[in-house]
């Protein structure tokens, strides 16, 4: 039982590269989501996905494009990256109903040059 | 203004050091309350789940919630340097849906 794993680990771009992070859980949870997490800001939702088939805008949304693949999976796009993006990302995971317990990925630090 | 404000810190306590965290909040609709802890390079891990005012207690952590003025408190007894980390709050309004609000996380070091 892996949890919530995430690729990459770790990702250089450039300014105006896209790229996309993965996300999948094997816990067979409704619930999932994408974070990111900055100094001094804490960790910010960027979508959520509270049931297959569904997507919805959190806190900071612009400049991402979400995917909910199928259950297991959820994927966070960046289009066009920008310096800006640079950042950890955390995708998470959870059953319907119970959004405080959250089960977090490792992360995935992205730098943008 | 944040919605949850927490001191960064950083925090540093001897080993067996009684440790205090805590969180403001601002939206009073706020009804659960959460502390995740975070080890360094890893992702955030539940520690402790409450609803509405009162204590909690789970081994050495007590999780403390004061709804009237608004206050959040995680309390670490016998502290331990394996307890090193940060430790986040959390609140989550029952009519968001899914959506967590994190305030900005407090790093703790205990030292043995």
């Amino acid at each position: 039982n892996a949890g919530v794993t995430q690729t990459p680990k770790f990702q250089v771009l450039k300014t105006g590269q896209s790229m996309t992070l993965q996300c999948a859980q094997d816990m067979n949870h409704n619930s999932m989501y994408w974070y990111r997490q900055d100094p001094g800001m804490g960790l910010r939702l960027i979508y959520y996905s509270a049931s297959e088939g569904t997507t919805d805008k959190g806190e900071v949304p612009n400049g991402y494009n979400v995917s909910r693949l199928n259950k297991r999976e959820f994927s966070l796009r960046l289009e066009s990256a920008a310096p800006s993006q640079t950042s950890v990302y955390f995708c998470a995971s959870t059953v319907s109903g119970r959004a405080g317990t959250q089960y977090f990925g490792p992360g995935t630090r992205l730098l943008v040059l | 203004q944040k919605e949850v404000e927490q001191d960064p810190g950083p925090l540093s306590v001897p080993e067996g050091a009684i440790v205090s965290l805590n969180c403001t909040y601002s939206n009073s609709a706020f009804q659960y309350f959460m502390w995740y802890r975070q080890y360094s390079r890893k992702g955030p891990e539940l520690l402790m789940y409450t609803y509405s005012s009162g204590n909690k207690e789970d081994g050495r952590f007590t999780a403390q919630v004061d709804k009237s003025s608004k206050y959040i408190s995680l309390f670490i007894r016998d502290s331990q340097p394996s307890d090193s980390a940060t430790y986040l709050c959390a609140t989550l309004e029952e009519t968001s849906g899914s959506r967590l609000t994190f305030g900005e996380g407090t790093q703790l070091t205990v030292n043995p």
